[in-house]
């Protein structure tokens, strides 16, 4: 069966660290993979999308980036966080475009 | 661009009440349709879908029907329970037109014993 591992739960990291969140699937091969953020009252914002190995898609400009180095692995990076980047973060993959995602567990990242 | 638009919460309810929390979204094509659910501390888990008009989704007691000429896929459920209390997201992927997930802001329900 497929599963989707997300790592690490919670984070606290000061302004101005780099970060990189980690996710990787299992059980299944080429999937869609995405990264998400949910804020307190703007629901889940699509931040990246890939469809394939070094295949990123941008949804938001901001200084967050994104990396597919491995068929089930998809990297969320900074070079420099901001306060503004605090937040709940959520790896997702799908079959295919159309099908239903399954979500990871999500990271609870705080920005201090 | 593809969008969707759902009621804004929270939604207080007393158990068995009946439940709707309307959904409309905008595409150019012909999407398929989601209810995820999200229950405290946790990530997203699909509820029900549909994939073309008139098609209704259902699990758990909640349903959903794909009504093109509305665009809307509002979800209901007859009689809520305590363990519904969640936050609901309604969703389209439309993969006529690109790769995306497309999410609405959610809905936080409230059951109240």
């Amino acid at each position: 069966s497929q599963t989707i591992h997300q790592w690490p739960a919670t984070l606290v990291q000061p302004v101005g660290s780099p970060l990189s969140l980690e996710c990787t699937v299992e059980g299944t091969s080429n999937p869609n993979l995405y990264w998400y953020r949910q804020a307190a009252g703007r629901g889940l914002q699509l931040l990246f999308y890939s469809v394939g190995i070094g295949q990123i898609s941008s949804e938001v400009p901001q200084n967050l980036s994104a990396s597919r180095p491995q068929d089930r692995q998809f990297i969320l990076s900074s070079k420099k966080l901001l306060l503004s980047d605090s937040g709940f973060y959520l790896c997702a993959w799908s079959p295919q475009t159309g099908e239903k995602a399954f979500f990871g567990q999500g990271t609870r990242l705080t920005v201090v | 661009g593809n969008s969707v638009t759902q009621m804004e919460g929270p939604v207080t309810l007393s158990e068995e009440a009946f439940l709707t929390i309307n959904c409309t979204y905008t595409a150019t094509g012909y999407p398929s349709l989601f209810w995820y659910v999200q229950y405290p501390g946790e990530g997203l888990q699909l509820l029900l879908k549909a994939t073309k008009a008139d098609d209704k989704g259902s699990n758990k007691g909640f349903e959903a029907t794909y009504r093109k000429e509305t665009t809307s896929f509002h979800l209901e459920k007859g009689s809520v329970q305590v363990s519904d209390s969640a936050v609901y997201f309604c969703a389209l992927s439309d993969q006529n037109r690109d790769d995306k997930i497309i999410f609405g802001k959610g809905t936080r329900l409230h059951i109240l014993p």
